[in-house]
């Protein structure tokens, strides 16, 4: 199994710039989660997904969108990146939400300038 | 008040001693508990769930203290191989929106 996957690892763009960040599970999961993780911060939840075709939003939300078509999938739009959203964006699966293991894809750093 | 606030650090420990770690969090109502490991540049993986009897994984201690709201962290013949940042992560309901992450404490072993 690969586990986790996300593509990309790296990606800078431009200020008002768009961008899908990809995130694919094949352990077939139900949970999956998208977190951003700045220095002196801990991970911050910006959107989650219960199964395919549920999202919802987290603490963060606002400049981004999901979308959950298959069980495998949950890409994350960035729709007009700004400076504030330089980070590293982490995908997480799990079988059951919050009380079990949480697995991390590799992370995409993401700068915005 | 943040959810769960963990000392940053960091700690830097010769090889062979013993470090613990503390992690406070606020909501009473939290009903599972878990640390994370976080190597640098890397994604957290999970390295232990915390229960309420307190719990042990080789050299690897985990405790929970509910009436002060605490969960530690106990580590014992410190290798270099654990040189990471842990994460303490709690969660106060059973959806993926109810988990909060400490901002983690760095650790550093030395020679």
């Amino acid at each position: 199994n690969a586990g986790v996957t996300q593509t990309p690892k790296f990606q800078v763009l431009k200020t008002g710039q768009s961008m899908t960040l990809q995130c694919a599970q094949d352990m077939n999961h139900e949970y999956m989660s998208w977190y951003r993780q700045d220095p002196g911060m801990g991970l911050r939840l910006i959107h989650y997904s219960v199964g395919a075709g549920i999202t919802d939003q987290g603490e963060v939300p606002n400049g981004y969108n999901v979308s959950r078509s298959t069980t495998e999938d949950f890409p994350l739009r960035l729709l007009s990146a700004a400076p504030s959203q330089t980070s590293v964006y982490f995908c997480a699966s799990s079988y059951s939400g919050a009380v079990h293991e949480q697995y991390f894809g590799p992370g995409t750093r993401l700068t915005v300038t | 008040r943040k959810e769960v606030e963990q000392d940053p650090g960091p700690f830097n420990v010769p090889e062979g001693a013993t470090v613990a770690f503390n992690c406070t969090y606020s909501n009473s109502a939290s009903q599972s508990f878990f640390w994370y490991r976080q190597d640098c540049r890397k994604e957290p993986k999970l390295l232990m769930s915390v229960y309420s009897s307190g719990n042990e994984d080789g050299r690897f201690t985990a405790q929970l203290n509910r009436a002060s709201q605490y969960i530690s962290l106990l580590i014992r013949d410190s290798k270099l191989s654990d040189s990471a940042t842990y994460l303490c992560v709690v969660n106060i309901g059973t959806g993926a929106n109810n988990l909060f992450f400490g901002t983690g404490t760095r650790l550093t072993v030395i020679p």
